[in-house]
């Protein structure tokens, strides 16, 4: 069965490095998602991507947040300059229908 | 605007028992409702869904009905097994926009032998 790749699996950084998480997103799919998880937390919504732009953002997502989908494959987050509090497991996913599906996730930790 | 609102946990059960987890939702329009599981050390997997009042959805074992007049989607399981302990997190997709997913806060259940 697809499913939606995410890479590294752990990743760690020093506060106000830039990071990078990648996605491979379900090849058919045309919604993308990107969630965070901080420890213990809800899960919060992030971003929604269709059609090569933004279709909806969360407070969150703030001008240090960007994303990318630059070969139309991988669907890309990146954090220009990492805060301590940005230390989270961030979900990727790709929507058929009205079901989401989701990668493993990448645990950011941000030092 | 749309929240989930789950049962506190942690929940703790014996191996057999039987499982209810209450989801209530505040949400405009006609959302989806889900129920998502995370197993340790993995992502979001979706456990059941249901798009409109009065479905039942259902998957290994589980069960949740979409109730309008109570806007809950509580989740049930007749016969818990060691293999059911994960954290549960029951969500909505909005009828309009990005539809993206409002989760809950989450249910840890852990299952004894």
């Amino acid at each position: 069965e697809p499913e939606v790749t995410q890479t590294p699996s752990h990743q760690v950084t020093q506060m106000g490095q830039e990071v990078i998480l990648r996605c491979v997103p379900i090849s058919n799919h045309l919604y993308f998602y990107w969630y965070r998880q901080i420890l213990g937390q809800k899960v919060e919504f992030l971003v929604s991507f269709y059609n090569n732009e933004i279709s909806e953002k969360s407070e969150i997502f703030d001008d240090q947040f960007s994303v990318e989908r630059p070969d139309g494959s991988n669907f890309t987050l990146k954090i220009r300059s990492t805060k301590l509090e940005d230390s989270a497991m961030y979900f990727c996913a790709s929507r058929q229908a009205r079901v989401l599906h989701f990668g493993n996730g990448t645990r950011l930790t941000v030092t | 605007g749309n929240s989930v609102t789950q049962m506190e946990g942690p929940v703790t059960l014996s191996e057999e028992a039987f499982l209810t987890i209450n989801c209530t939702y505040t949400a405009t329009g006609y959302p989806s409702l889900f129920w998502y599981v995370q197993y340790p050390g993995e992502g979001l997997q979706l456990l059941l869904k249901a798009t409109k009042a009065d479905d039942k959805g259902s998957n290994k074992g589980f069960e949740a009905t979409y109730r309008k007049e109570t806007t809950s989607f509580h989740l049930e399981k007749g016969s818990v097994q060691v293999s059911d302990s994960a954290v549960y997190f029951c969500a909505l997709s909005p009828d309009q926009g990005a539809q993206k997913l409002v989760f809950g806060q989450g249910t840890r259940l852990t299952i004894n032998p």
